[in-house]
């Protein structure tokens, strides 16, 4: 089946203006997770959702930072005022359950380059 | 919450021989440790993964082990090929604790390269 798609791949914006990222998780996962990879390092966790519910959101990097999940399937991740250290590729997750123990199956993710 | 630290960041062997990466973590209750595989330009695939009530875990070329006690876990690969050449992100995760930031603590990658 269709893995986990996310949308735009690749972003340029300019310092100040509002992005849009989105995800399809993969039919059928309730959770899904939000991570931000900036060049040559590792995955930070941004936010998870269990159905359309995000428990926790101080993984985020600031409040220019907001996710949401509609009818427990797509997500969009917005940025407001974009800097230029928000550059990097944000990737999405999805697992068939929440918590230890399920595969989180990635997208390709989108790479936002802000300038 | 959860630490997680890997080691080496940078692995150079020979064509056939064996790597190791090795992964401490700091949260005791975490019980899921999952390695990743991320080709240069791709996303990160699941390669294998250890469970705490499992001390080692094997799949062909590939193994983990784990221990609690030490709170450290590796990733070994034997008969090392080209192919697997990419960044390895080792991780660990807590029981699902139902309010906290539960997503997958990383380690910050190997870049393992097989030397032909």
């Amino acid at each position: 089946g269709a893995g986990v798609s996310q949308s735009p791949s690749n972003k340029v914006t300019e310092k100040g203006k509002d992005v849009e990222l989105r995800c399809d998780p993969i039919s059928g996962h309730t959770a899904l997770y939000w991570y931000r990879q900036s060049l040559g390092q590792g995955l930070e966790f941004l936010i998870y959702f269990q159905g359309n519910s995000a428990p926790d959101k101080s993984g985020l990097p600031s409040d220019r930072f907001s996710a949401e999940r509609t009818g427990g399937s797509v997500s969009t991740l917005t940025i407001q005022r974009t800097q230029q250290e928000d550059s990097a590729v944000y990737l999405c997750a999805s697992s068939l359950e929440y918590g230890g123990g399920y595969e989180q199956y990635f997208g390709p993710g989108t790479r936002l380059t802000v300038t | 919450g959860e630490n997680v630290e890997q080691h080496p960041s940078t692995l150079s062997v020979q064509e056939g021989d064996s790597a190791v990466i090795k992964c401490t973590y700091s949260d005791s209750a975490s019980n899921y440790f999952p390695w990743y595989k991320q080709e240069l330009g791709k996303r990160p695939q699941l390669i294998i993964d250890i469970r705490s009530n499992v001390g080692e875990k094997k799949d062909q070329r590939i193994a983990v082990t784990l221990n609690k006690t030490a709170k450290h876990f590796s990733l070994h690969i034997t008969e090392t090929q080209p192919e697997d050449s990419a960044v390895y992100f080792c991780a660990a995760t807590p029981p699902y604790s139902g309010g906290g930031a539960d997503g997958l603590t990383f380690g910050k990658g190997t870049h393992l390269i097989i030397q032909p």
